[in-house]
């Protein structure tokens, strides 16, 4: 089936400007996670859905960043006044979202944001 | 804290020749362990997890896992390595409890073979 789809997956945007990052999880998964990934490092949890709500956001960087899911399954992740710090791959990762059971998460391609 | 430690950034290794790529972790409680490959221009890809029971566990690729809950560690082993598998191995632990999900990373060991 479907993996994990995420659009675009190449942005070079400016100082400055605002980016939209989009997540197209699995179809049935109801556990969606953004993380970030700078060269040469692991990836860096940003935040996690359980359906509509953000269950964890406790590493988004600043209020800069902020993600929706408005409707429990495609996500947005929006950064406004970019910097050059932020530019990375953002990846993101979608799991069936058991309750308090385990879990796996499965990943998408990413999307290379570079800011100029 | 929370962390995952991958003490070797690169390994370099004989084609056929064995392979364990080293991952200790410091977490409140037994976490859920994970191993990920990032291959160049790939997404990570799951090859093994453990979540409970025997603490022996197989991967896909040939690859297995064993944990070690006195020594906090998750080693990844291979008995016999193939050129295909030089890519960037990710050791990670994720909470067990309700809404603790997010995945905590290591660094990341980039394997090389040589043929």
């Amino acid at each position: 089936g479907a993996g994990v789809s995420q659009t675009p997956s190449n942005k070079v945007t400016e100082k400055g400007k605002y980016v939209e990052l989009r997540c197209d999880p699995i179809s049935g998964h109801t556990a969606l996670y953004w993380y970030r990934q700078s060269l040469g490092q692991g990836p860096e949890f940003l935040i996690y859905f359980q359906g509509t709500g953000a269950a964890d956001d406790s590493g988004l960087p600043n209020d800069r960043f902020f993600a929706v899911r408005p409707e429990g399954s495609v996500s947005t992740l929006k950064i406004q006044r970019t910097e050059r710090g932020d530019s990375a791959v953002y990846l993101c990762a979608s799991s069936l979202g058991y309750r308090g059971g385990p879990d796996t998460q499965y990943f998408g391609p990413g999307t290379r944001l570079t800011v100029l | 804290a929370q962390s995952v430690t991958q003490p070797d950034i690169h390994i370099t290794v004989s084609e056929g020749a064995s392979l364990e790529l080293r991952c200790n972790y410091s977490y409140g409680a037994t976490p859920y362990l994970f191993w990920y490959v990032q291959s160049p221009g790939q997404g990570l890809q799951l090859l093994l997890k453990y979540f409970s029971g025997d603490t022996l566990v197989q991967g896909i690729k040939g690859f297995e896992a064993e944990f070690k809950r006195s020594q906090s560690s998750f080693n990844l082993r291979k008995p016999s390595v193939h050129w295909s598998d030089a890519a960037e191995y990710f050791c990670a632990v994720g909470g067990r409890a309700g809404n603790n999900r997010k995945l905590i990373w290591g660094l990341g060991t980039s394997l090389a073979v040589n043929p």
